[in-house]
């Protein structure tokens, strides 16, 4: 059972490079989140998507692009990216709204 | 604006005590009331979740108390554990209205001495 699987783990990146991560859940959720985590800041919603086709701005959106592939798959693009978007980044998928969402791994990018 | 505020940010309890996690929330819409546990290098994985309709919830060692008057919640863990050392985050979600996803708070780094 691979649940939520997010590429790549760990990525260093010179400021005002891009690049995306991905993001497949196998579980045939609709809703499908992306979340960074700063020390002591939580989690904070970056983007979601609630269904295959839409895409929604979180709480800290700026600075990202998403795009939701197809069911199993949310791409978070970063087209410039800068130091302050150093951070731990988790993909994370539900059934909906006020269910269970199963987290990824995470991605570990720093932004020199 | 924090919607769901935390505490304590760190907490250390000895074998076999209880640890106690507390949780406020400001929005009223919120109606699903989950908690997750971290470890290190691990994304978060729920642990215990409850409902409005209900004051407390109980799961093995762990349990939820729900005040919506006083719009808070807090996480129990009986007989803690070393292997429940970790960071626990509460979180909040609204059925209908605002942004999906969940609310959560800035997390518990709790630590269990032997």
């Amino acid at each position: 059972n691979a649940g939520v699987t997010q590429t790549p783990k760990f990525q260093v990146l010179k400021t005002g490079q891009s690049m995306t991560l991905q993001c497949a859940q196998d579980m045939n959720h609709n809703s499908m989140y992306w979340y960074r985590q700063d020390p002591g800041m939580g989690l904070r919603l970056i983007y979601y998507s609630a269904s295959e086709g839409t895409t929604d701005k979180g709480e800290v959106p700026n600075g990202y692009n998403v795009s939701r592939l197809n069911k199993r798959e949310f791409s978070l693009r970063l087209e410039s990216a800068a130091p302050s978007q150093t951070s731990v980044y988790f993909c994370a998928s539900s059934v909906g709204r006020v269910a269970e969402a199963f987290f990824g791994q995470g991605t570990r990018l720093t932004v020199v | 604006q924090q919607q769901v505020k935390q505490s304590p940010q760190s907490l250390i309890v000895q074998k076999g005590g209880i640890s106690i996690i507390n949780c406020a929330y400001e929005n009223t819409a919120f109606d699903y009331f989950p908690w997750y546990q971290q470890f290190p290098g691990k994304g978060p994985a729920l642990l215990i979740a409850i409902r409005p309709d209900v004051s407390e919830k109980k799961e093995g060692r762990f349990t939820i108390s729900f005040n919506k008057s006083a719009k808070q919640f807090s996480l129990h863990i009986m007989d803690s554990q070393p292997g429940d050392s970790a960071t626990y985050f509460c979180a909040a979600s609204a059925t209908r209205g605002g942004a999906d996803g969940l609310t959560f708070g800035k997390g518990t780094h709790l630590i269990i001495q032997p």
